[in-house]
């Protein structure tokens, strides 16, 4: 099956600093590919769509100059967070479509605390 | 309003019984989709079963049924002969829309407990 990975699974990083999270699609190609943020106990919130070869979309509420999202190849998404602060503390998954399937892949999350 | 509604913050069931967990949608669109995700506390969306707008007949994989009531607009999962590895976090989400490229939306998710 269609199988998305997402490094790191989990990361530890001061306040100020900058955080790349990778999502990658393993044994397909994916043109599209989403990134959502989840805090604990809640639903998962899309933060936006990004698409190989242009510029991401971004949801309405999320800085795209703070979390930069760049998909530069068919099997590749990269989200960074850029200045990161405690608040952006969170669990973030990305999901890719196969081809012409209604099924979204997810990978398995990665979890951010900024201290 | 919210899309997807899902109103069980927690159900309780013992083992080998079944349980619904309750979901409803708001769309216009006559053309969408309709999953839902198993999150254990490892974080992963595990993919349980899909129904399409003009499915016909309710979607099934194994133990897992989704009532479709369209008119209703509801999209219930139903997990019969529960295990204690059921338990976790599942959320409802759609498609709204054909195309597949389309972000999902969730729902707040429902928390299941199973007890032996």
């Amino acid at each position: 099956g269609a199988v998305v990975s997402q490094h790191p699974s989990w990361v530890i990083c001061k306040s100020g600093t900058s955080v790349k999270i990778e999502c990658r699609s393993l044994d397909f190609q994916a043109t599209t590919m989403f990134w959502y943020r989840q805090f604990p106990k809640q639903s998962l919130m899309l933060m936006a769509t990004s698409n190989e070869g242009s510029k991401a979309t971004y949801e309405q509420g999320v800085e795209k100059d703070k979390f930069l999202i760049n998909h530069a190849s068919l099997t590749l998404s990269t989200l960074t967070v850029t200045s990161a602060h405690p608040e952006d503390s969170s669990f973030y998954i990305c999901s890719a479509r196969h081809g012409g399937s209604y099924e979204q892949y997810f990978g398995p999350g990665t979890r951010l605390t900024v201290t | 309003a919210q899309k997807i509604t899902q109103t069980q913050p927690g159900m309780f069931v013992q083992e080998k019984e079944a349980v619904t967990l309750d979901c409803t949608y708001d769309t216009s669109d006559p053309s969408y989709g309709l999953f839902w995700y198993k999150q254990p506390s490892s974080g992963e969306m595990i993919f349980l079963i899909y129904q399409g707008s003009y499915d016909q007949q309710n979607a099934t994989e194994g133990r897992y049924s989704l009532n479709f009531q369209k008119a209703r607009k509801s999209a219930n999962l139903v997990i019969s002969a529960s295990q204690l590895g059921d338990s976790a976090m599942y959320f409802c989400a759609m498609r709204e829309g054909p195309q597949a490229g389309t972000a999902l939306i969730f729902g707040k998710g429902t928390t299941l407990s199973v007890s032996s």
